[in-house]
């Protein structure tokens, strides 16, 4: 099976909570990443997290992470128009591995 | 800071001739380059990583003489698909890292180009 995964869709009203969920398979994973990309463009880094912390939290964005379990969990708060975009997760081993990409999740935010 | 752009967005060629993409990191210099290969509703896929001055390492089941990558400088490197073919076409993004980058381990990525072969 695929080492990251993430479910492909989520619509939201503006306003409301978005929370993208995230698993992965290898418990050496070290870092933890959430990227964002927007239609025809590259990837942006939004935030990420160490193994050993369990919540990053750093404006409207909140990174949980349940190591047990091996998931990670972005929940954007007051979610906006312009938070319409396709959200990666990523993990690699250390700082300066390669990262492994899950597929994707597109968010959809209506007004 | 940590700015990284590619050349060109967007290139239609057609089937059978070469096309170069160009990866800069403008403001900071990139020991390692990443290229990367994204499919529709796929992840990103990870073509192959270079360091500066010495041969890429191509990931498993890319074939290196057909996507031919050369990393001349610290804040240059190309990616050249040759002998193009429609299934070749995709959307490919870089990625720069290290060097003078601060924090050295996080990657900047390229906003991508998208090639179309006919």
């Amino acid at each position: 099976g695929e080492d990251v995964e993430q479910s492909l869709f989520l619509s939201v009203r503006e306003g409301d909570s978005s929370v993208i969920n995230c698993t992965y398979t290898d418990s050496s994973s070290t870092y933890l990443y959430w990227y964002k990309q927007e239609p025809g463009a590259g990837l942006q880094l939004l935030t990420y997290i160490f193994s050993n912390m369990d919540m990053k939290q750093d404006q409207r964005l909140t990174v949980l992470l349940n190591k047990k379990d091996k998931h990670l969990s972005l929940r954007i708060a007051d979610t906006q128009t312009g938070d319409s975009a396709i959200y990666f997760c990523a993990e690699s081993l250390t700082g300066y591995s390669t990262l492994t990409f899950g597929k994707g999740t597109m968010l959809l935010v209506s007004p | 800071g940590a700015v990284v752009s590619q050349h060109p967005s967007r290139v239609i060629c057609k089937s059978g001739t070469s096309v170069k993409i160009e990866c800069r990191s403008l403001d900071f210099q990139a020991t390692t380059m990443f290229w990367y290969r994204q499919f529709p509703k796929k992840s990103l896929m990870l073509m192959a990583t270079s360091n500066e001055g010495s041969k890429a390492t191509y990931e498993q089941g890319v074939e290196k003489d057909k996507f031919l990558i050369n990393h001349a400088s610290l804040t240059l490197s190309t990616l050249t698909v040759t002998s193009a073919h429609p299934e070749d076409s995709s959307f490919y993004i870089c990625s720069a890292r290290g060097g003078t980058a601060q924090p050295t381990y996080e990657q900047y990525f390229g906003p991508g180009t998208r090639l179309t072969v006919t």
